[in-house]
């Protein structure tokens, strides 16, 4: 079974402040999806990442895959308060079922 | 456009009841899969409709089972309810089949059994 685990659970921060969350694997993934769900929504893509190495940058959010496709990092800039919610990170196991990371929930105070 | 819409959002049941969740797709998306979350396991995979068929399933039991209609709407049927099946049940749509288009979550529905 793929795993895919996520650290830290918990994070609690100032507004300006930088943080990174990790998701890391055993496993290989053909693919890799961050999410943010917020409170009483579902989950919202925020990027998808397929080659080993890759980096994508959304605004203050910078993503990157692993080298071996086995792990993935969130990394934002200058926190705000919207950017509070459970991060998910998902892969595509070998059958196409997304595997879902156990999330990191961040709470960003002003 | 609109998103995902998921019927109804919030549920009581008590035990060996069952239960049907409705979910509608965006207009075009043809993928429906559901998903069950807890805080203790997370987000985790129950099954996925595309054209009427299921394509892929995950590890539940056979008391989780579902549908899709020829409108892509789906729908998910729980029997025999048990208390650790209270949880927020999703459902996503895309386009395609296997994850291969993007994934737009519904806000859920919310089952509580007592």
């Amino acid at each position: 079974t793929q795993l895919l685990e996520q650290s830290p659970q918990f994070l609690s921060i100032q507004e300006g402040e930088n943080l990174t969350v990790y998701c890391n694997s055993s496993s290989v993934f053909s693919s890799l999806q961050w999410y943010r769900q917020e409170p009483g929504e579902g989950p919202v893509l925020l990027v998808t990442v397929v080659t080993g190495g890759e980096v994508k940058k959304l605004k203050r959010l910078t993503f990157q895959f692993g080298d071996a496709r086995k792990d993935s990092s969130l990394h934002i800039t200058a926190a705000q308060p919207g950017d509070t919610g459970l991060y998910l990170c998902a892969g595509k196991d070998n059958t196409d079922k997304l595997i879902f990371g156990t999330g990191t929930r961040l709470q960003v105070f002003p | 456009k609109a998103g995902v819409t998921q019927t109804p959002r919030y549920l009581i049941k008590t035990r060996g009841q069952q239960v049907t969740l409705s979910c509608s797709p965006i207009s075009g998306h043809r993928s429906v899969s559901w998903y069950q979350q807890t805080p203790g396991q997370g987000l985790q995979f129950l099954f996925e409709y595309f054209s009427e068929t299921q394509r892929n399933k995950g590890n539940f039991p056979g008391r989780f089972s579902g549908r899709q209609f020829s409108n892509s709407r789906s729908e998910m049927n729980v029997s025999t309810l048990e208390l650790g099946d209270s949880a927020l049940y999703l459902c996503a749509s895309s386009r395609f089949s296997g994850g291969g288009g993007t994934q737009y979550f519904g806000p859920g529905t919310r089952l509580t059994v007592l």
